[in-house]
């Protein structure tokens, strides 16, 4: 069965670092997600991404966080200055459309910000 | 309020037997959609089944069913036949909002974890 793919699966960053976290997501599948799960907590809507545009984003989708296509495949976040609170997982999940009822998560990446 | 409450912090089943997982949920909006997760230890979070506030049966994928009620706003998860490899957090999460929006912003319960005893 098709999955949503995440590299790497642990990243160690010192803080005030830039961290990309990278996604390739299902083939057929137009949109796309960050969310995170910070340590014993809920897991939390970062981002949505859809038609090479972010079409929601929440609170803590700050301007330390952005998100690209570069090319068919790929999906990435990149944190631009990590902070000590930006530890969690990382789970990038996409969905074929609106008319597709599941959607798929990937592994996580486990960030520590040191 | 909270959107999902899940009240079981944790859970225990014996192998073989059915267990029961709660989900309340609170929306005000008609058209919402219901999901499970299962997160291993592992920490992928695996899809598990999906149900729409309009779809008139309740859910079922295999061993997993949701038990719909809508007046009462809940959504509990039923696993039949439990297995040792069942032993994982489990998630309730809501997606508010028209499906043709293409959002998935799902909001999440605390999870319940679940053991599975041979």
């Amino acid at each position: 069965e098709p999955e949503v793919t995440q590299t790497p699966s642990h990243q160690v960053t010192q803080m005030g670092q830039e961290v990309i976290l990278r996604c390739v997501p299902i083939s057929n599948h137009l949109y796309f997600y960050w969310y995170r799960q910070i340590l014993g907590q809920k897991v939390e809507f970062l981002v949505s991404f859809y038609n090479n545009e972010i079409s929601e984003k929440s609170e803590i989708f700050d301007d330390q966080f952005s998100v690209e296509r570069p090319d068919g495949s790929n999906f990435t976040l990149k944190i631009r200055s990590t902070k000590l609170e930006d530890s969690a997982m990382y789970f990038c999940a996409s969905a074929q459309g609106p008319t597709n009822e599941k959607l798929f998560f990937g592994s996580g990446t486990q960030l520590s910000v040191l | 309020a909270q959107k999902i409450t899940q009240t079981q912090p944790g859970m225990f089943v014996q192998e073989k037997e059915a267990v029961t997982l709660d989900c309340t949920y609170d929306t005000s909006d008609p058209s919402y959609g219901l999901f499970w997760y299962k997160q291993p230890s592992s920490g992928e979070m695996i899809f598990l089944i999906y149900q729409g506030s309009y779809d008139q049966q309740n859910a079922t994928e295999g061993r997993y069913s949701l038990n719909f009620q809508k007046a009462r706003k809940s959504a509990n998860l039923v696993i039949s036949a439990s297995q040792l490899g069942d032993s994982a957090m489990y998630f309730c999460a809501m997606r508010e909002g028209w499906s043709g929006a293409g959002s998935y912003q799902l909001t999440f319960g605390k999870g319940t974890k679940l053991s599975v005893i041979p």
